[in-house]
This record gives structure tokens, sequence and C-alpha cells, in this order.
């Protein structure tokens, strides 16, 4: 699987829109992004995935660029609880989906 | 969305027992999971795959005899910690893989494991 590139944290304010980049440079034709979070002392949460096209779902949107070499998860209106670990994975649909390689994330705090 | 069910959430053992922990598949079938372990301000490490009717693939550096695994349906896989010491004391996850290609995971709530 494709290596990602997170920075380690960001702070957004509550009722913005939080935007969460990732890099994956090297990703492959047949590689999908995913995105999960992880709030503090509970299981990581799947939140969306996207191979070429712009995707949208009751969470967030996920816009990757026409290269795909870059990725952003957007939460149109963070709260609170919003608070938490977002790792971007890329992999193939191939490879084992429990294999993902969870990176470090980001550490998104939304602040009142 | 899919559900993954796993217990006890939280427990605390003596050094030498063993724990076991369960992970549910509660509306659909889950021919394989996945079992992981978080230390503290860490990110996750995969620790097996629990496959349905046969035995676990355990990562490398990861003891077999020391976190059994079992999967006898294809809604629950067990993961039993033996004789526990306090270096295992971490946060055990559970997930399944669903939906086109197998790409969905989802994850249980988490087990904190403490060891006396």
């Amino acid at each position: 699987d494709a290596k990602t590139t997170q920075p380690p944290s960001m702070d957004c304010a509550e009722g913005r829109a939080a935007n969460l980049p990732c890099n994956h440079s090297t990703i492959s034709g047949n590689e999908y992004v995913y995105w999960y979070r992880q709030i503090h002392s509970q299981g990581p949460q799947y939140i969306i995935h996207g191979l070429k096209n712009n995707e949208t779902n009751e969470m967030a949107s996920l816009i990757i660029t026409e290269d795909r070499k870059s990725s952003t998860l957007i939460l149109p209106h963070a709260t609170l609880r919003d608070t938490a670990v977002y790792y971007c994975i890329v992999r193939a649909p191939i490879t084992n989906a429990g294999k993902s390689t969870f990176g470090d994330g980001t550490t998104l705090t939304v602040k009142p | 969305g899919a559900v993954v069910s796993q217990h006890p959430s939280r427990v605390i053992c003596k050094s030498g027992t063993s724990v076991k922990i369960e992970c549910r598949s509660l509306d659909f079938q889950a021919t394989t999971m996945f079992w992981y372990r978080q230390f503290p301000k860490q990110s996750l490490m995969l620790m097996a795959t629990s496959n349905e009717g046969s035995k676990a693939t355990y990562e490398q550096g990861v003891e077999k005899d020391k976190f059994l695994i079992n999967h006898a349906s294809l809604t629950l896989s067990t993961l039993t910690v033996t004789s526990a010491h306090p270096e295992d004391s971490s946060f055990y996850i559970c997930s399944a893989s669903r939906g086109p290609r197998g790409g969905k995971l989802f994850f249980g709530s988490g087990t904190q494991l403490s060891v006396l």
C-alpha cells in the first residue's frame, strides 16, 4: 500500500470547516483512499473513501486531486465531538483490508 | 451501518491469569476479522487475522501461543491473552471488513486490558 503523510495536529474552531490534508504521492491506479477517525479510548470509525472522484456523505466530503497524489477530508461544520485522530489510508482492493497501515494520523482539536 | 460489538470494554486481571475478549459482527457475517493492539499515544498495530473455520494468521513478532484466536462462527471471534503479564496491558481492538471489495473496516469499541 502507498505511504501517506499527514500533519501531526490541527486546530479548528467550532462551527467552522475542518480541512485535513493527506499526501499519497506514490499512490497506484487501483488504490483507494480511505479515511477513519478514532475518538479517544474508542475503536476507529469509518468516515469515507474514494478512488478519483470527489465523494460526500453525511459525515464528510473527500476531495481528491486530479493527479491523485493528495486528498483533503472536509468536515463542513466541526463540532467538539469531532475532536479525534484522523487516519488517511491508501490501499488496493485486492489487499487484505485488515492489513491497512494506520500511520500516526492527524490529531484534530475542535475548540469552542 | 455495520456494527461490531466487542466485550468487555475494560478488564483488570492479575498477572498469570488468562483473559478472553469477544468480537461479534451483529448485522453481517464476517469470514475474516482482525485484531489490533494500541499503546498510549501510538497508532494501531495489527496482531493477527482471524479466519472463520481455520487458523489465524499472525503478524511477525506476535506470539501465537500467547494470543490465542478462535473464529468458530461467522459472527464471533475471540482473543485470549494467556498468562497475562503487565507488559500485555494495552488497548485491544477488533475489526471486520465489509462493503464492495471488502474495503470498509468496522471496528469494535476496544478493550482496555490492565494486568496487575
